[in-house]
């Protein structure tokens, strides 16, 4: 079955501070993505990964195929990061299978 | 920076009555893709529509749901009889493939409250 794990499900982290989300997923993929869900519920695409690591901005994104495992970091976070951070697996039938989320708060 | 736009932002329905979602998906497109968030819940896979045929559905998209594209740039999701548990955000995307995958642009997404 394929299956999409993220951890931690709820960060808090004060202003400036090095955040990482994990994501595992079961088989193999395609691709995998990191979504940003803000709270008036609008998704926005942040990366797309089929192999090592990409970076925009702040935000570095990173897998290891071998392991089955993606990360999202975020340096130096700010409190306009604040928002829920979803891993979304591409199988090779293209639709998107979604992890839980991560609710992440920011303080300053 | 392409856009999907979706259409009502939120709709309210009593439990038994139709609605229609609308989405007009990035130009040029020919794949879309359905999912719904319960308040709550992860998102969820709804139904993929490609070249003007469903490709793939999943478990949830039973027979109450339909897929059309009406007109060759709306594509809309029609609930026939709405139940109180499809209340949920429902979201189209519209993918553009990029280096070996498709990197996804969704809607902002139909509030849907059942009453």
């Amino acid at each position: 079955k394929n299956e999409v794990e993220q951890s931690p499900q709820n960060l808090t982290a004060q202003e400036g501070e090095f955040i990482t989300i994990n994501c595992s997923y079961s088989v193999g993929i395609s691709a995998l993505h990191w979504l940003q869900q803000h709270p008036g519920g609008g998704i926005v695409s942040l990366f797309m990964l089929s192999s090592g690591k990409k970076k925009h901005g702040r935000l570095i994104a990173t897998i290891n195929i071998q392991e089955k495992h993606s990360s999202l970091h975020i340096t130096a976070s700010h409190p306009r990061d604040s928002a829920v951070y979803i891993c979304a697996a591409e199988f090779y039938t293209d639709k998107l299978i979604f992890g839980t989320g991560t609710r992440l708060q920011v303080f300053p | 920076e392409p856009e999907v736009t979706q259409t009502p932002s939120h709709q309210v329905t009593q439990m038994g009555q139709e609605v229609i979602l609308r989405c007009v998906p990035i130009s040029n497109h020919l794949y879309f893709y359905w999912y719904r968030q319960i308040l709550g819940q992860k998102v969820e896979f709804l139904v993929s529509f490609y070249n003007n045929e469903i490709s793939e559905k999943s478990e949830i998209f039973d027979d109450q749901f339909s897929v059309e594209r009406p007109d060759g740039s709306n594509f809309t999701l029609k609930i026939r009889s709405t139940k109180l548990e499809d209340s949920a955000m429902y979201f189209c995307a519209s993918p553009r493939s990029s280096g070996g995958g498709y990197e996804q642009y969704f809607g902002p997404g139909t509030r849907l409250t059942v009453t």
